[in-house]
C-alpha cells in the first residue's frame, strides 16, 4: 500500500459513456498527477495539479476532464472516448512539484474503451 | 535522443545478479529514479540518486550513474523470484520523464 487509492480498478465504457476516475492519498501531499500508460510505450504525463491547481496539461484531448476539489482528491473525467485510449490511468502524488520530489503511485485503473 | 531508453526484457537465473542498464538524455538531470512495477500494481519508488553521486547502495539494490555517459544502471544481488517485475528508470528535468521499462523475468 502506497498511501495512494484508485477507484475503479477496471473500467470498460462505451465510446458514448461518462465516467469518472477517482484517485485519493493519504499521505499530505500537495502535488497530484495523472498518467497513461499504454502497452510498449513510456508513461505519458497527462495533469499535474499543485494545492489544487493545474501546472500542467500535457497537450491532453479534451474528452479527458480533470478536477481536483482538494489537495487529497483527484478526478478524471471521460466522455466519448476512442479505443486507443484504452491503457492503464496511474494516479501519483507528491509533497511537492518542482525539485527533488518522490511520487508515489496509486494502483490504476484499467480502462477499455470498446 | 530525447528518451530515456532501457532494454525490453532481461532474464536472470534466480540466485544471480540482475544488471538494469538505462541512458537517460539531459546531463543536467538532477535526479534519477528507479521504480519497480510488480503485475496489477502502480509503480513504487525502489531508489534514487543524486546527479552529483557516483553510486548508492540500499541493501540488495546498488544504483551506478555514469554522468559523462548519461548512463544509469541498477544491479540487484541474489535475485529472487520477487523481484521479477517491470523497472522504470526516470529522469528529473523539469518534469519527470521515463524510460518504457525493463521487464525482468527470473529463471529457476
Amino acid at each position: 500500500e502506497t498511501g495512494v487509492t484508485q477507484t475503479p480498478r477496471h473500467l470498460v465504457m462505451g465510446m458514448t459513456n461518462k465516467k469518472s476516475l477517482k484517485c485519493e492519498q493519504h499521505l499530505g501531499h500537495n502535488a497530484m498527477y495523472w498518467y497513461k500508460q499504454s502497452a510498449k510505450k513510456p508513461l505519458e504525463l497527462m495533469f499535474v495539479y499543485s494545492l489544487e491547481e493545474r501546472v500542467e496539461n500535457n497537450s491532453v484531448p479534451s474528452r479527458f476532464s480533470p478536477e481536483c476539489p482538494n489537495s487529497s482528491h483527484l478526478f478524471l473525467h471521460l466522455h466519448t472516448l476512442q479505443p486507443e485510449d484504452s491503457a492503464l490511468y496511474l494516479c501519483a502524488s507528491s509533497q511537492e512539484v518542482t525539485g527533488g520530489y518522490e511520487q508515489y503511485f496509486g494502483p490504476g485503473t484499467r480502462l477499455t474503451v470498446t | 535522443g530525447e528518451d530515456v531508453e532501457q532494454s525490453l526484457f532481461l532474464s536472470v537465473r534466480e540466485g544471480d545478479s540482475s544488471v538494469i542498464n538505462c541512458t537517460y538524455t539531459d546531463s543536467s538531470s538532477t535526479y534519477l529514479y528507479w521504480y519497480k512495477q510488480e503485475p496489477g500494481a502502480g509503480l513504487q519508488l525502489l531508489t534514487y540518486i543524486f546527479s552529483n553521486m557516483d553510486m548508492k547502495q540500499d541493501q540488495r539494490l546498488t544504483v551506478l550513474l555514469n554522468k559523462k555517459d548519461k548512463h544509469l544502471s541498477l544491479r540487484i544481488a541474489d535475485t529472487q523470484t520477487g523481484d521479477s517485475a517491470i523497472y522504470f528508470c526516470a529522469e528529473m528535468r523539469d518534469k519527470i520523464i521515463f524510460g518504457k521499462g525493463t521487464r525482468l523475468h527470473i529463471l529457476p
